[in-house]
């Protein structure tokens, strides 16, 4: 067990929804990464929070939003879904500082029919 | 960009055997280079290797980078049914303050008994 907690565990939604998921980083840990996982792309950085303020961006489609709370738990929200976001979304967490690993949670699967 | 290859992409050996990974990569400003391995849900985090030419080792788990090269090795001896898993490959570099990770497209290691 990592420690860092995602839900839902699996989504089911319709294309043009909006879904929110949620990640709890391990105790400690100030930064959250959202990664999306497909079969063809491999595992692919989305955007990272520390502290409550963004970080970086990767790949992050401009219907997809992110936010840190001051509990530091984070929501990736999605909207206007296509079938190609079917995905598994993976939330990641560290210290922050340079050399501390990121660890995961178990992912948040979203199929989209 | 960042880039990670990793080779082979699948592997099928007997219980017993050794196998060896490996992880080629190019990244801007490098920060480390960290392995993975993932079963059905998260990528549990094995090592994180920052220095060239010094072996980092777990049990029957040992990896080495070279900096020089650009490249990373896992080697797995006396492997178990239980190694079986995609083995994921990770370099962190690029912006200030930012540590995201680029993955490979990952080794799926198949032990067979």
């Amino acid at each position: 067990d990592s420690g860092v907690t995602q839900t839902p565990k699996h989504l089911i939604t319709a294309t043009g929804q909006r879904v929110t998921l949620r990640c709890s980083p391990r105790s400690g840990d100030l930064s959250v990464y959202w990664y999306q996982q497909s079969l063809d792309q491999g595992l692919q950085f989305l955007i990272q929070y520390y502290n409550g303020e963004e970080r970086a961006k990767g790949n992050i489609l401009e219907r997809f939003s992110a936010q840190q709370f001051p509990d530091l738990h984070s929501e990736l929200n999605l909207s206007s879904l296509e079938l190609g976001d079917s995905a598994l979304y993976f939330c990641a967490s560290s210290g922050g500082q340079i050399n501390q690993p990121q660890h995961f949670g178990d992912g948040t699967r979203l199929s989209i029919l | 960009e960042d880039k990670v290859v990793q080779s082979p992409l699948s592997l099928v050996v007997h219980e017993g055997d050794t196998v060896t990974l490996n992880c080629s990569y190019e990244v801007t400003n490098f920060r480390s280079l960290l392995w993975y391995k993932q079963e059905k849900k998260a990528p549990t985090f094995l090592f994180m290797l920052t220095s060239s030419g010094i072996e980092k080792k777990s049990g029957r788990l040992s990896s080495i980078l070279d900096k020089k090269e650009l490249f990373s090795i896992l080697n797995i001896t006396a492997t178990q049914t239980g190694d079986s898993a995609v083995y994921l490959c990770a370099v962190c570099g690029s912006g200030a303050g930012s540590y995201q990770l680029t993955f490979g497209k990952g080794t799926k290691l198949s032990v067979i008994p």
